[in-house]
């Protein structure tokens, strides 16, 4: 069945360095991949997203890079600051149909001060 | 604007007991989720529904019965609830469409189980 895996669970950073997550999708299928920031307490919220057309995004200190061929998607975050620790999710999903959205297991970002 | 918003947000059943979550959205989206968060396991879709008086089955739907009967609502049941089913729900609703493809989650309900 459909599947995203997400690597690493935990991640600490000192403040200004980056993060990387990486994810991984198994539905050839997939063409439209979210990230989604969830803060304690809170509902995920997206940060951004990329599309199957496309091998790059950015915005700010945010980007994602997408490889289609490794089915592999990455999420990339610069001069890490502390309000930047929250949970991670990317997502892989079908633009087409049912527009279901696979989740990965999660990320634990903390931006050590 | 409401957005996505989840009634109650917080819920102490007893193992038998039966209860309904509400999702509303003032957004018109055509298609809602429902997903539970466990540690460790992310986010798994229970059921879904893409328009007004459809559901379908998600990843995890045993336990569990949902009901689109207005396009802004929609209701996810536990029948007998089980230990099991501890866990924070969050619905989303999106508009679906190529270009239209952003989910947006409530903020939770919180159910444990005893």
């Amino acid at each position: 069945g459909e599947n995203v895996e997400q690597h690493p669970s935990t991640l600490s950073v000192q403040e200004g360095d980056s993060a990387v997550i990486k994810c991984t999708y198994s539905d050839s299928a997939s063409n439209y991949f979210p990230w989604y920031k969830q803060e304690l307490g809170k509902g995920p919220q997206l940060i951004i997203d990329i599309r199957s057309n496309v091998g790059e995004k950015k915005d700010q200190r945010i980007a994602v890079t997408l490889n289609k061929t490794a089915k592999h998607f990455s999420l990339h975050i610069t001069e890490t600051q502390p309000e930047d620790s929250a949970v991670y999710f990317c997502a892989a999903s079908v633009t087409s149909g049912t527009y279901k959205y696979i989740f990965g297991t999660g990320t634990r970002l903390k931006v050590l001060a | 604007n409401a957005g996505v918003t989840q009634t109650p947000k917080f819920r102490v059943l007893k193992t038998g007991q039966s209860m309904t979550l509400l999702c509303a959205q003032d957004m018109n989206h055509e298609y809602m989720y429902w997903y539970r968060q466990d540690p460790g396991m992310g986010l798994r879709l229970i059921h879904y529904s893409v328009g007004e008086g459809t559901t379908a089955k998600g990843e995890v739907p045993d336990g569990y019965n949902v009901s689109r009967l207005k396009k802004q609502n929609f209701l996810l049941g536990l029948e007998s609830a089980a230990p099991s089913q501890t866990s924070v729900y969050f619905c989303a609703s999106g508009s679906g469409g190529p270009l239209n493809t952003e989910a947006f989650f409530g903020q939770g309900t919180r159910l444990t189980v005893v």
